[in-house]
């Protein structure tokens, strides 16, 4: 049972511009959430995280919005560079634990 | 900054044999480390924790007999796929949790593929 999704295969942009990606999730116990940048031949590297008593967190061009009513979190990516080419995976747990359930991943293109 | 290593990268086998994977924490210890499973198109499941000097804990649905997992020391875990078949054919992935900058992250490893023959 996925309780992650990422309905967006694949996402297209041209450098400069924003790239929004979404993430749904199911169980209302998780609290923290994670996105996690992939590039090929290499392990997910972490970008950015928040708590569930937060509805925004901003670091540099990336920020992450959560709707815990909706249960939806979303990664902002301004101005999209092309070296943000890669697997975006959103993951989520309880917070204290490090168990993550995933999402499967968008691969974000950015066109020069 | 922190690595996760895991050897093989890729490994090709004939049904019914086994298979081991290391994942290696290389700056620093782990006593915990995570195993997970891609599918092609999935998301990474969760298949076990395994924790440094004792038994391996196996998410539901995961078979331990298996999958063995082995954390003999503080910067090695190995998963064995005993018994291979193609449906065992994935991704396997491995994190480990440390304090290498002072504050406990997670490190991923960059993965190993499995293709069982």
């Amino acid at each position: 049972d996925q309780q992650v999704k990422q309905n967006s295969p694949s996402l297209s942009v041209q450098e400069g511009r924003i790239s929004i990606l979404n993430c749904d999730y199911t169980n209302s116990m998780f609290d923290y959430f994670l996105w996690y940048k992939k590039y090929p031949a290499e392990g997910p590297t972490f970008l950015i995280s928040i708590s569930s008593i937060k509805d925004k967190n901003e670091d540099g061009r990336f920020t992450v919005f959560l709707n815990k009513s909706a249960k939806h979190l979303s990664l902002h990516i301004v101005p999209s560079q092309p070296g943000d080419s890669a697997v975006y995976f959103c993951a989520a747990s309880v917070s204290g634990d490090y168990k993550l359930s995933f999402g499967a991943g968008t691969t974000v293109t950015v066109r020069a | 900054g922190a690595v996760v290593s895991q050897h093989p990268s890729w490994v090709i086998c004939k049904s019914g044999t086994s298979v081991k994977i290391e994942c290696r924490s290389l700056d620093f210890q782990a006593t915990t480390m995570f195993w997970y499973r891609q599918f092609p198109k999935q998301s990474l499941m969760l298949m076990a924790t395994s924790n440094e000097g004792s038994k391996a804990t196996y998410e539901q649905g995961v078979e331990k007999d298996k999958f063995l997992i082995n954390h003999a020391s503080l910067t090695l875990s190995t998963l064995t796929v005993t018994s291979a078949h193609p449906e065992d054919s994935s991704f396997y992935i491995c994190s480990a949790i440390g304090l290498p900058g002072g504050q406990e992250t997670q490190y991923f490893g960059p993965g190993t593929r499995l293709l069982v023959l």
